[in-house]
């Protein structure tokens, strides 16, 4: 497809389950970011890749968070027994290397999470 | 200690009019600045962004301002329409290839 792709779009888990979403990036693009959205806030960073590289997880929350892009292109984020704090919009975000001083990324249309 | 703040959760206009949303930053180091666009069940769309360099930025009905010593941006859209009811977020980064920091985003309603 022509944009970036992001599945499920929906979630539910149980507080404890392992949860895995995944990510399809523009085809060509280097960079990929991945943003949680809680409700009523805007979103927030969590992990960035160039390629296959994971540069910056600073925003990660917690070690039970960890992402992945093994072959530079689909990115899966995994998070480890899931807790009701976790529930979130999960945003995907790609962007090629610009040229004259652009730095927009395109979005996915995310995944919901929601922890019961 | 949020680095771009938009202080107005809401706005509302009437179609026609001028909508101005507001962001300042609090990052000196802020070099880039953009607008997206959410609708509801949907990821963010890129909608203007600004250097720097520039103190203005101009697509069709959308304008974006900066003013750097004040660390604040605008966004105006005239004219408002309908179609433009959505939350805006400002965003920024630092450099090249940096995550963008977001505000929490203004609730644009356009009223007919």
């Amino acid at each position: 497809g022509a944009g970036v792709s992001q599945s499920p779009r929906y979630k539910v888990a149980k507080r404890g389950q392992d949860v895995a979403l995944r990510c399809d990036p523009i085809s060509g693009h280097v960079s990929l970011f991945w943003y949680q959205q809680a409700l009523g806030q805007g979103p927030e960073f969590l992990t960035y890749f160039q390629n296959e590289a994971q540069l910056d997880k600073s925003g990660l929350p917690s070690d039970r968070f960890f992402a992945e892009r093994p072959e530079g292109s689909v990115s899966t984020l995994k998070i480890q027994r899931t807790q009701q704090e976790d529930s979130a919009v999960y945003l995907c975000a790609s962007s090629p290397i610009f040229s004259g001083g652009r730095r927009e990324a395109f979005f996915g249309q995310g995944t919901r999470l929601t922890v019961v | 200690d949020q680095q771009v703040k938009q202080n107005s959760p809401s706005l509302s206009v009437q179609e026609g009019r001028i909508s101005i949303l507001n962001c300042d930053y609090t990052n000196s180091m802020f070099d880039y600045f953009l607008w997206y666009k959410k609708y509801p069940a949907e990821g963010p769309t890129f909608l203007i962004s600004i250097s720097s360099i520039k103190d203005k930025n101009e697509d069709g009905r959308f304008t974006v301002f900066l003013n750097k010593s004040a660390k604040h941006l605008s966004l105006h859209i005239v004219p408002s329409q309908p179609g433009d009811s959505a939350v805006y977020f400002c965003a920024a980064s630092d450099s090249g290839n940096t995550p963008l920091v977001f505000g929490k985003g203004t609730r644009l309603s356009v009223i007919a």
